[in-house]
Formats: C-alpha cells, structure tokens, sequence
C-alpha cells in the first residue's frame, strides 16, 4: 500500500526558503497526484497545492506567487518550497494523494506530518 | 466562492445520531469528501464522493449532499468519534481544492 513520509527542517527563519519533501513508497509516484496541505496549530486545515507526475501544478491562489512544488520520478519524491516565510507559516505541513479515490478529490493516504516552526 | 463554511462545534449523546454539515457554492457542482482529525494525528479519509467509504471505515458513517450543503451523517455515535470534522471539495472555477474550517464534534 502506498505510504507518504514528509521530511525537511523543522525550523526555518523568517525570510528564508521552506523546503519539505514527500517519499511516496509502496506504489509509483507517476500513478497518482500529489498534495501539500499544512495545518497551523489549533487552526484547519489549508490546501497549499498539488503536482502531477508530469510536473503540471495547480497552487492556492493565496500562496501562489511564493509556491513551488516539483517531482522527482527517480526517486519517488515530490516536494514543496516556501519562499519569503513568516510566523504565519509556522504549521504541521502534511502530504497527501488520493490513492484509492479515483475520480474524487478525497484524499486517502496521508503523511504523518512535519512541523515547520519559522523563528530566528 | 471557494469557501466552504461549517459550524465550529456540534455535540452529540453517546448512541445517537449526529449530522455535520458543510455549506458551500461549489457543492452544487462537486462532491465533498469528510476527513476525521484526532489530536495530534493526520486527517483520516472518512466518506468521499457520492457514496463512498473508504475500507475501514465504520458503516455508521455516511454522506449526502443537496443543492450547497454536504452532509456527513453518525448514526449510532461512538465515544471514538469524538473529533474534529473537515470537509473539502473544489472550488467552482479555477481546479483548486478548498477545506472547511472544521466542526469539532463532542461525543457526551
């Protein structure tokens, strides 16, 4: 069964550049689409966006102009980067694919999550 | 709108049924998908689709929707329901997904 693990620094200082990445094992990362999705403490969730095998994406307008997400088919990664961070994106950021929803945009296999705190 | 709004806390007795809503523009055109979160844990599939259960998942879980409301129904509620509630669907006109704001359901 596919399984997701997000890794990357846990602290990020103000200004500079989130990086996470997301190994996918169990299945092929060129079988499904890929999500970020972060969750600041005690507060919901937020989509931040989602790459194909093929590299296309589609980001939350919100956070568009400082988003880049890509995906490494050799190693079975995808990963994301925040640029110009604030205390505002402190948060758990979690990968996520619908696996087994086909044509549903429920997302079934989830990472554990990783938290980012941005501070100096 | 790419929002959709659900109601911040909702309780339910042990043994009875419960429903959870999510209001929203796109829901007329698209399905919502129901996430349970614990504290401390990942979001967990729970219903998707029109009607749809990911393996696992307690049948007392189901879903319906009308018009722009999505519903995540408990029948039966378990003490192990006790969570928070998203839903989330795309928005109507750019591809992009959007969450509730989440119901944190108290199981008494």
């Amino acid at each position: 069964q596919v399984q997701l693990q997000e890794s990357g620094p846990g602290l990020v200082k103000p200004s500079e550049t989130l990086s996470l990445i997301c190994t996918v094992s169990g299945g092929s990362i060129s079988s499904y689409y890929w999500n970020w999705i972060r969750q600041p403490a005690g507060k919901g969730l937020e989509w931040i966006g989602r790459i194909y095998s093929s590299g296309s994406t589609k980001y939350n307008p919100s956070l568009k102009s400082r988003v880049t997400m890509s995906v490494d088919t050799s190693n079975n990664q995808f990963s994301l980067k925040l640029r110009s961070v604030t205390a505002a994106d402190t948060a758990v950021y979690y990968c996520a694919s619908p696996v087994n929803t086909t044509g549903s945009y429920g997302m079934d296999v989830w990472g554990q999550g990783t938290t980012v705190t941005v501070s100096s | 709108s790419s929002e959709l709004t659900q109601d911040p806390a909702v309780s339910v007795a042990l043994g009875q049924t419960v429903r959870i809503t999510c209001q929203g523009d796109s829901l007329k055109n698209y399905y919502a998908s129901w996430y349970q979160q614990k504290p401390g844990q990942a979001p967990i599939l729970v219903f998707y689709h029109q009607n749809n259960r990911p393996s696992g998942i307690p049948d007392r879980f189901s879903g319906s929707s009308s018009g722009n409301t999505a519903s995540l129904t408990i029948t039966g509620a378990q003490a192990e329901d006790e969570a928070d509630y998203y839903c989330n669907s795309r928005d109507n006109s750019a591809d992009h997904l959007v969450f509730g704001g989440g119901t944190k359901l108290t199981v008494l």
